[in-house]
């Protein structure tokens, strides 16, 4: 079976650019995690979804940072406009539950450079 | 604030020799994980034990759980160069969304 699937796998991009995440989680899957994770900061939870509703959106940094989940299969994380400090690796992650406690499997991540 | 810190920060030791990894906690838990994350790639879950679970195997891993002392160990039985990764854990503290701590980085030299 497909683990999670995200593109792109590497993004480079000028301070101020819009930039779009993508990812698909594991069929049939409840919950859908993005997570951001730097050096000094480790692994943070940005937001989740369940069955396709954000539940917990109190990670999203600020107002730059917006994620939809138009279907099960599908989900966005887009930043706009960026700037450096967005500099981090972008993981999604799907669990089978429909709590945000439970195993979850994660994607191969989105290195995203912010110049 | 990390719910869940890791200890040591950096583990290197010798093919075949143990590792062992522990995690402390602050506040009441229903369940704790261990993930390993290899360099560049996402994170892969190891194993799941619940508040009401003392000890966990699965192959060479062993977890246990101390609620009382909020901590949690992982140990790996005769290491591999494969295992060279990081190994966080994470917990829900009684949230609805787990929190991962720093991680350990475990070396294994051959």
């Amino acid at each position: 079976d497909a683990g999670v699937i995200q593109s792109p796998r590497h993004e480079v991009t000028e301070m101020g650019q819009e930039v779009t995440l993508r990812c698909k989680p594991i069929s049939g899957h409840n919950s859908l995690f993005w997570y951001r994770q730097t050096m000094m900061r480790g692994l943070e939870l940005l937001i989740y979804f369940n069955n396709n509703v954000p539940i917990d959106d109190s990670g999203m940094p600020e107002d730059r940072f917006s994620a939809k989940m138009p279907n099960a299969s599908f989900s966005t994380l887009k930043i706009q406009p960026s700037e450096p400090r967005d500099s981090a690796v972008y993981f999604c992650a799907s669990s089978s539950s429909t709590s945000g406690t439970d195993t979850q499997y994660f994607g191969p991540g989105t290195r995203l450079t912010v110049l | 604030s990390q719910q869940g810190e890791e200890d040591p920060q950096a583990l290197s030791i010798q093919e075949g020799e143990n590792a062992t990894m522990n995690c402390s906690y602050k506040t009441s838990i229903n369940n704790l994980q261990w993930y390993r994350q290899n360099s560049g790639r996402g994170l892969v879950h190891l194993i799941l034990i619940r508040s009401n679970e003392r000890e966990k195997h699965s192959g060479r891993l062993r977890v246990t759980l101390d609620t009382s002392k909020k901590s949690s160990s992982l140990l790996i039985t005769a290491s591999r160069a494969a295992d060279t990764a990081s190994y966080f854990c994470a917990t829900d503290g009684g949230a609805q969304k787990l929190v991962f701590g720093q991680g350990t980085r475990l070396t294994i030299n051959p």
